[in-house]
This record gives structure tokens, sequence and C-alpha cells, in this order.
């Protein structure tokens, strides 16, 4: 594998299941990210860790959960999401500071749909 | 916040033609991306920009950064088939990257 992969691709949850999404990133990056995107709107930032602490939380209901063992791995547990949960979930690795630009990688995203 | 219009939403175009997209704001920034996403993936970094007035080509594609740090464009010539997809404009300021809404291109054989 390359790059930042991510699974499940699709992922269909009605409102009071538990999922996890996850990523992993074999480019030694040190920072990772959570995105979700919805249609025709910016990408939305939602958290990002930064050698495994988490640095960044945008305001983010308690129903995401993110979660980073270790540098390489990251993962969104979601519970009790509401249908308009429903987006494009895109994890991004990088190397260096995540505070001052150094070029993100992303994912192809989970497609999460909630019914 | 800050916020990035970017325009247009969506674009057709036939085959050859050039197309040019931009994103405006009333904010500065320090660095302009642009990123194009194809179907099914995620966004993939096509240009940077890191100082005002700065005009950067990568193969058919050329971006500039406008010289008020207020803007920037992107331009596509001889468009082929495989431009299709979402281009994202994004600006960086005080650590903070926003993203533009995205143009949905489509290129008519």
């Amino acid at each position: 594998e390359t790059g930042v992969t991510q699974t499940p691709r699709h992922l269909v949850m009605g409102m009071t299941n538990k999922k996890s999404l996850k990523c992993e990133q074999h480019l030694g990056h040190n920072a990772m990210y959570w995105y979700k995107q919805s249609a025709k709107k910016p990408l939305e930032l939602m958290f990002v860790y930064s050698l495994e602490e988490r640095v960044e939380n945008n305001s983010v209901p308690s129903r995401f959960s993110p979660e980073c063992p270790n540098s390489s791995h990251l993962f969104l547990h979601l519970h009790t999401l509401q249908p308009e949960d429903s987006a494009l979930y895109l994890c991004a690795s990088s190397q260096g500071s995540w505070s001052s630009y150094n070029e993100q990688f992303f994912g192809p995203g989970t497609r999460l749909t909630v019914l | 916040g800050q916020q990035l219009n970017q325009s247009p939403q969506s674009m057709f175009i036939q085959e050859g033609e050039d197309v040019s997209m931009n994103c405006t704001s009333s904010s500065i920034f320090n660095t302009w991306l642009w990123y194009k996403q194809d179907p099914g993936e995620g966004p993939v970094l096509l240009i940077a920009l890191y100082k005002a007035g700065e005009l950067t080509s990568n193969g058919r594609l050329t971006a500039q950064f406008g010289i008020t740090r207020k803007d920037s464009f992107l331009n596509i010539s001889a468009s082929i088939p495989s431009d299709v997809g979402i281009y994202f404009c994004a600006g960086l300021a005080d650590g903070q990257l926003t993203f533009g809404s995205g143009t949905q291109l489509t290129v008519l054989p």
C-alpha cells in the first residue's frame, strides 16, 4: 500500500449504530487530519493530530470521536449520528509542523450515509 | 472566520477549450493552493503559490497569486477529457487552511 488509505470506502448506518472509520498513512508523516466534505461546500477541518496528540478540534459534535494510536493510524468513531452527518469523510497526512503549511496528502475518503 | 468565494460553481466546456476559475476573499492569505479531486478520490495538490504576484505553471495549468493577496486564479489550457473533476482553491493564513467550495469541470468530447 502506498500513500493514504481509508476503510471502508462506503458505509451506510442507522442513527443508533456505532461504527469506526480507519485511516492509514504509509508516508512516514507525523500529522494526520480528518475533514468532512459535503456536496458543494468547502472542506471542513474536523480534527488534527500532531505526533499522536490532538491539537485541533473544530467544534465537532461529541458523536464524532477521533483516536490516533500511533503516527500511522487514525480512527474516527461514530455513534448516534444524524442524517445531516452524511458526507464524504477525508483523511489527510503531512510531515512537519501542522501549524505552518506542509503539503497534505489526502486519502480517497469514506462515503458515509446515515439513515 | 475566513471565507473563500470560488467561481464558477460548475463549467461545461468543449475539449480543447481553455478554462479559467478563480477564488476571492476579503481576507489576506500568505499561501494559495489549487487542488483537483477526481471522482471517488481525495484532493490532489496541483499548484502552490507563496508570493503575491507569483505566476506558476504545471503543464497545461497556470495559477497566479493575486497582488492584493486576496485572490487567485487557475487557468487550464487546451482541456482534455481527463481534466474532468472538482477543482478547489485553498488559502493559508495564521496556520489555518480555508477551502473554496469547488468548481465542477465537465469536458465534452
